[in-house]
């Protein structure tokens, strides 16, 4: 099983429609949590940091589910630049000694 | 922009050439890193610095030799590649709270699209 799941899409979502997707997690001990775009031939961004509680940033939430082990990301009101991929990124360990666990990425292409 | 740059943007070379790929950041960041990136997989952690120092090395074949001269700068020398080797590298930094070792939020460079023919 990999580390850090993720349906690799595409979705493809007429503009104004609400979308959301999951990345799965392998480690319960996994102790953050990230979402970053990445833009056709571009470099990823952080869109969002995931927290607990979940999270919101305009258009965009973020939500943990630990008992399950995934994290969740919609976008509402979707917009032709939210066309990306969307990458999830799980934060291991503590301390000095911790890694960084990148998905695949989630492919979202939004329709005029 | 994000502050993090690197070239060349494009790269093409064959198995038995030596080149280097250069990476800087304008961002006042104390840890450094190199990322290969291949198609419809994920992003592999190939070496980070903090500090200037090595601190991981994830397995990566000894024809990537990395090198950081300061916080600023980074490189990856590159000798005798394999076509598999072929990908996007790209090159990020960020601000590592020594104290509890927390990195914070990566910065990307554009990356440098290489081929190996």
């Amino acid at each position: 099983r990999k580390e850090v799941e993720q349906d690799p899409g595409p979705f493809n979502v007429p503009e104004g429609a609400t979308v959301a997707f999951n990345c799965t997690y392998s480690n319960s001990a996994s102790q953050s949590f990230f979402w970053y775009r990445q833009d056709c031939r571009k470099e990823p961004k952080l869109l969002m940091s995931v927290y607990s509680s979940g999270n919101e940033d305009g258009r965009f939430t973020a939500q943990l589910n630990r008992a399950s082990q995934y994290i969740s990301l919609l976008i509402r009101d979707s917009k032709l630049s939210d066309s990306a991929t969307y990458l999830c990124v799980v934060r291991l360990g503590r301390g000095s000694n911790y890694q960084l666990i990148w998905g695949a990425g989630t492919k979202l292409i939004i329709k005029p | 922009e994000t502050g993090v740059t690197q070239t060349p943007r494009h790269l093409v070379m064959g198995m038995t050439n030596k080149k280097s790929l250069k990476c800087e950041q304008h961002l006042g960041h104390n840890a450094m890193y190199w990322y290969k990136q291949s198609a419809k997989k994920p992003l592999e952690l190939m070496f980070v610095y903090n500090f200037k120092e090595q601190t991981e090395n994830n397995s990566v074949p000894s024809r990537f030799s990395p090198e950081c001269p300061n916080s600023s700068h980074l490189f990856l020398h590159l000798h005798t590649l394999q076509p598999e080797d072929s990908a996007l590298y790209l090159c990020a930094s960020s601000q590592d709270r020594t104290s509890g070792g927390y990195r914070e939020t990566q910065y990307f460079g554009p990356g440098t699209r290489l081929l190996v023919l």
